[in-house]
């Protein structure tokens, strides 16, 4: 079955610094991975995806992740954090499959918090 | 881009009533909509798949017969906590894919609704 871990359920940085938010993931064949941003009372958003083709990808808000399949992981970075990333993210995952009504599998989600 | 719509965004209601929650995707069709609930500082939890034109998918553990999901139309599902208690407060999210290509929905990604605070008094 899969599943998915994240490491560290609060990530404290200082503003500039380095976002480094840790996702892997178990599956039997490499999944579909999302990112899902959420700040408080709201809905998630999607930060960005990878399907097929370059590991590397560039979501919004300056954030990306690299798929590797080696590891297993999809870790979420941004160079330089803003105030405005504190927020709960979530990494997922969805299985390959024609028959697949589309059902995410989320991670427990990490605390971004900000320092100025 | 997807949008998903979620209405309302807050009740506040007495113990024994009955809530609807509606989901609506405003520019695409979609034939499967998400409802998931969440706990404070919690992840989101699965509740069940909803399907037009056809009976939801429930999660183990979701009591069928308390949320009941209708999903009469491509743009629309509707959850329904019935005779709702002080333990069906919650944060409930509903969330929608747009078809994808060849691999059917699998390689796009849901788009959430903005959530319903649900609190029971």
């Amino acid at each position: 079955a899969q599943s998915v871990t994240q490491l560290g359920s609060h990530v404290s940085v200082s503003e500039g610094a380095l976002v480094l938010l840790r996702c892997n993931y178990s599956s039997s064949v490499p999944p579909y991975l999302f990112w899902y941003v959420q700040y408080p009372n709201q809905g998630l958003q999607l930060l960005l995806k990878y399907t097929t083709g370059a590991t590397l990808v560039k979501g919004i808000n300056g954030f990306e992740a690299e798929f590797k399949k080696s590891e297993t992981s999809f870790h979420l970075t941004k160079p330089s954090a803003h105030m405005s990333d504190a927020a709960e993210y979530f990494c997922a995952v969805r299985q390959k499959r024609s028959s697949n009504t589309g059902k995410l599998i989320f991670g427990q989600g990490t605390t971004l918090q900000v320092k100025p | 881009g997807a949008v998903v719509s979620q209405h309302p965004s807050r009740v506040i209601c007495k113990s024994g009533t009955s809530v609807k929650i509606e989901c609506r995707s405003l520019d695409f069709q979609a034939t499967t909509m998400f409802w998931y609930r969440q706990f404070p500082k919690k992840s989101l939890m699965l509740m069940a798949t909803s399907n037009e034109g056809s009976k939801a998918t429930y999660e183990q553990g979701v009591e069928k017969d308390k949320f009941l999901i209708n999903h009469a139309s491509l743009t629309l599902s509707t959850l329904t906590v019935t005779s709702a208690h002080p333990e069906d407060s919650s944060f409930y999210i509903c969330s929608a894919s747009s078809p994808g290509q060849g691999d059917g929905y699998s390689n796009q990604p849901q788009h959430f609704g903005d959530g319903t605070r649900l609190s029971i008094l």
